[in-house]
Order: C-alpha cells, then structure tokens, then sequence
C-alpha cells in the first residue's frame, strides 16, 4: 500500500504569513492528489485537485505542486480562517490520506 | 443546492450491529461514487471505502475490508455503511463525501462532505 506523510506535523505561524506544507508519497501517484481542510467540528473541505487545481470557490492565496512522490501546499499569506489541519489525500492506488497538519496561531 | 445528510449520532455496546446513512440530494446520486472516511477521537482521516450507487459497484479500503459493509439504495439516494459486531474501537465519526469526476484531471475528489456522524461504542 501506498503511504504519505506529510511534514511539518503542526506549525505555528501569524497573520499574513506565507505557509508552505509537505506531502511525500513512498512511491509516484503522477499527479493523483488533493489537499482538504478541516476544521474542529467540521467535515473537511476539498482545497486542491489533481495536485495544482484550484477547487472551485477557494480562494487564489492557497496552491498546490508536485508531481511523483513530492508535493507541496502553499498559503501565500496566511488569514485567521486558515487556522486549521491539512491532510493530503492520494487517488492514485487505494486512497490513503497523509497524516495531517495543524496550524495554529502564533 | 448538493447535499449530503447523514444520520445522527449513535450509542451502541460493544457486539451490537449497525448501519448509518448518507441521504444525497440536490444531484443525481447514481451519478457519482460516494465514499466513506473515519476519523477516530483527536486523530487524522482515514479513507475506508467507495461505492457507486449506480451498479453497486464497491471497493474497500484495505485495512476495513471484512470489517464494515457499503451499500447504497438508490431509490430512496442513501449510501450505508454497517457493522455485523461493533468493536470499542469503532468509536469514531463518520463522514460520507461525493466524489466528483474532474475531467481536466481525469480523477475523483470529494467535492460535497456530510456533516459526519458520531459513532460510540462503551459498555
């Protein structure tokens, strides 16, 4: 089975920050991957497709890169909504989700 | 207006049997995969299986296979998700998510979530 992880595991950042989070996967998915959002309490919400794609209704500040085994989230400058945890999820060969990270306010 | 409801939250003793739902609507539900994922207490989301309500046509997980069963009924557009013997480490919730087809990437993400459904398995 395929296995991600994602680095950092939490981080602590502020306001208008830049952000950028990890995802690897032990073996290449192409460009089979998306990032969620979740926050306490609330169902996760679908951010990037397919590696780069912007979903629908996200705003441009967050995007997505990576092809292979590497991939990364950017959340050019951080907002007080964007205090949440981020899990990647690869579709390539039973879906598995990246173990998550939380980022918090510093 | 999409959407996916889920039934509520559930109290069950361990060995005891049973099914949660995950009613679409808004959209053609035998139209597209739904999938079901767990999140255990304080912990990260775990992809457990996906079914097409259309043909029934079901792949799981392989760490849940032989431990859950998905089904869907797609004249009353409800997916399922069932125990036969609840296990206190069932304790979890539950969310059941649309899986859109993107054609620009010619993959299935989770466009529309439920809003879970707690289940807790004490004696």
């Amino acid at each position: 089975a395929i296995q991600m992880t994602q680095s950092p595991s939490s981080l602590s950042a502020s306001v208008g920050d830049r952000v950028t989070i990890t995802c690897r996967a032990s073996q290449g998915i192409r460009n089979d991957l998306g990032w969620y959002q979740q926050k306490p309490g609330k169902a996760p919400k679908l951010l990037i497709y397919a590696a780069s794609s912007l979903q629908s209704g996200v705003p441009s500040r967050f995007s997505g890169s990576g092809s292979g085994t590497d991939f990364t989230l950017t959340i050019s400058s951080l907002q007080p909504e964007d205090f949440a945890t981020y899990y990647c999820l690869q579709d390539y060969n039973y879906r598995a989700f990246g173990p998550g990270t939380k980022v918090d306010i510093k | 207006e999409v959407q996916l409801v889920q039934s509520g939250a559930e109290v069950k003793k361990p060995g005891e049997s049973l099914k949660i739902s995950c009613k679409g609507s808004g959209y053609s539900f035998t139209s597209y995969w739904i999938g079901w994922v767990r999140q255990m207490p304080g912990k990260g989301l775990e992809w457990m299986g996906i079914i097409y309500p259309g043909d029934s046509d079901t792949r799981y997980s392989p760490s849940f296979q032989g431990q859950v069963t998905i089904s869907a009924d797609k004249s009353i557009s409800t997916a399922y998700l069932q125990w036969s013997s609840l296990k206190a480490s069932d304790t979890a919730m539950y969310y059941c998510a649309r899986q859109k087809y993107y054609y620009d990437s010619s993959g299935y993400y989770g466009d529309y979530w439920g809003q879970g459904t707690l289940v807790t398995v004490s004696s």
